[in-house]
């Protein structure tokens, strides 16, 4: 039973590039969390989705940023046009339906360097 | 402070020695977790204490969590070089999907 799965594990943008970052639930998981972590910091929260609908999307910058999880497929979380201020480190973390968000699992990140 | 505050922010020990660290935070919460990660890696959960639990223990690690002064400790018992990493507390804050992290306390063990 593979845990959740997020790809690329490093990532590589030029300033004003997008970035899609990809998180695949841990299997039987239909709820999935985004968190960022700064550098030398802890990770903040950044939304909250299930299948086909975005729940709390109060920790997502208002702009450049968007998130989606179809009914097929991954998570994905979007940055258009990036800055440096986007380099971090992108976690996505999964529950069931009848779980807890906060007592979800981790993936390893997505690490995001923009140059 | 914000939510999930550790305390030392660094700490250096010697292998075999124990290591404490603290964690305050400022609202009611339903759990508690501690987490390890390792320099440029990804988060390992280690234990989650639940808000009517005192005492937690997991192999060489200790939790303690007081809800009257909303603070909770983690301690590792003889430590090892692989425990060099940064040590983060997680809240819920009442929340059953958020969690709220510490910037954490980066913990050095030394050979």
């Amino acid at each position: 039973n593979a845990g959740v799965m997020q790809n690329p594990r490093h990532l590589v943008r030029r300033r004003g590039q997008e970035a899609r970052l990809r998180c695949s639930p841990m299997k039987g998981h239909s709820h999935v969390y985004w968190y960022r972590q700064l550098p030398e910091e802890g990770l903040k929260f950044m939304v909250y989705l299930q299948k086909e609908n975005i729940i709390d999307e109060s920790g997502m910058p208002k702009e450049r940023f968007s998130a989606e999880f179809p009914k097929e497929g991954p998570s994905i979380l979007r940055i258009q046009q990036v800055v440096r201020g986007d380099s971090a480190a992108y976690f996505c973390a999964s529950s069931p339906p009848d779980g807890r968000g906060t007592e979800a699992f981790f993936g390893q990140g997505t690490r995001l360097t923009v140059v | 402070s914000q939510q999930g505050e550790e305390d030392p922010q660094a700490l250096s020990i010697q292998e075999g020695e124990n290591a404490t660290m603290n964690c305050s935070y400022k609202t009611s919460i339903n759990n508690l977790q501690w987490y390890r990660q390792n320099s440029g890696r990804g988060l390992v959960h280690l234990i989650l204490i639940r808000s009517n639990e005192r005492e937690k223990h997991s192999g060489r690690l200790r939790v303690t969590l007081d809800t009257s002064k909303k603070s909770s400790s983690l301690l590792i018992t003889a430590s090892r070089a692989a425990d060099t990493a940064s040590y983060f507390c997680a809240t819920d804050e009442g929340s059953n999907y958020k969690l709220t992290f510490g910037k954490g306390t980066l913990l050095t063990v030394n050979p």
